[in-house]
């Protein structure tokens, strides 16, 4: 079982939708979580950063952790054509120095 | 401000040529990383450095890839000789100490080499 899960999808939505990305984690000393988006032919660019439990939100995108269930959601709030690329999540535990956990990925496309 | 950046954004080589590939992180990061990306495995730490000292290699695939860092402005992944099953997306990313030099800082990366082996 990989530490990280998340669906690759493709994931498909006319625009205006609002867009759940999820992943779900086994190890329980993850405290620090991201999500990454990137573009075809770009690097990861961080979207949102959180440190343990809890909700962040920044303009249309919301950041959740819910470190009881290890599972963690991105938000995207009326999608546009612009937010399609590939969402990755990514952890870091408090015991495991500064090596990052990234998730599969999962590809989003927002149709006009 | 001036990113992570890699050097070249794409290269061509045949199969036993040395592959080099160069990256300079964002000035004040002390820790690099350098991942490769491919369609069937995603995105795998090769190498990290702190401090540019080496911490953890156990993602390097094989005695082929060696990666060195001698400053803090520069760091290098070599793959001699190389092999097709190399061909990938090459990431360097970087990040800050924090406050107290503390774990847990958000990677930033550069927009990668794209490295293909025939």
């Amino acid at each position: 079982q990989k530490e990280v899960e998340q669906d690759p999808g493709p994931l498909s939505v006319p625009e205006g939708a609002i867009v759940s990305l999820n992943c779900t984690y086994s190890n329980s000393a993850f405290q620090y979580f991201m999500w990454y988006r990137q573009y075809s032919r770009k690097g990861p660019e961080l979207l949102m950063y959180t440190y343990s439990s809890g909700n962040k939100e920044d303009g249309r995108f919301t950041a959740q952790v819910d470190k009881s269930s290890k599972y963690i959601s991105l938000f995207i709030r009326d999608s546009q054509p612009s937010d399609s690329a590939t969402y990755l999540c990514a952890m870091i535990s408090n015991t495991g120095g500064f090596k990052t956990i990234f998730g599969a990925g999962t590809r989003l496309f927002v149709k006009a | 401000d001036a990113g992570v950046i890699q050097s070249p954004r794409h290269e061509v080589t045949e199969m036993g040529q040395e592959v080099t590939l160069r990256c300079k992180p964002i000035s004040g990061h002390n820790s690099l990383f350098w991942y490769r990306q491919t369609m069937m495995r995603g995105l795998e730490l090769l190498i990290y450095f702190n401090n540019n000292v080496p911490i953890d290699d156990s993602g390097m695939p094989e005695d082929r890839f060696s990666a060195k860092m001698p400053n803090a402005s520069f760091s290098t992944l070599k793959i001699q000789p190389s092999e097709p099953r190399d061909s990938a997306v090459y990431f360097c990313a970087s990040s800050d100490p924090g406050q107290g030099g503390s774990s847990g800082q958000p990677q930033h990366f550069g927009d990668g080499t794209r490295l293909s082996i025939l």
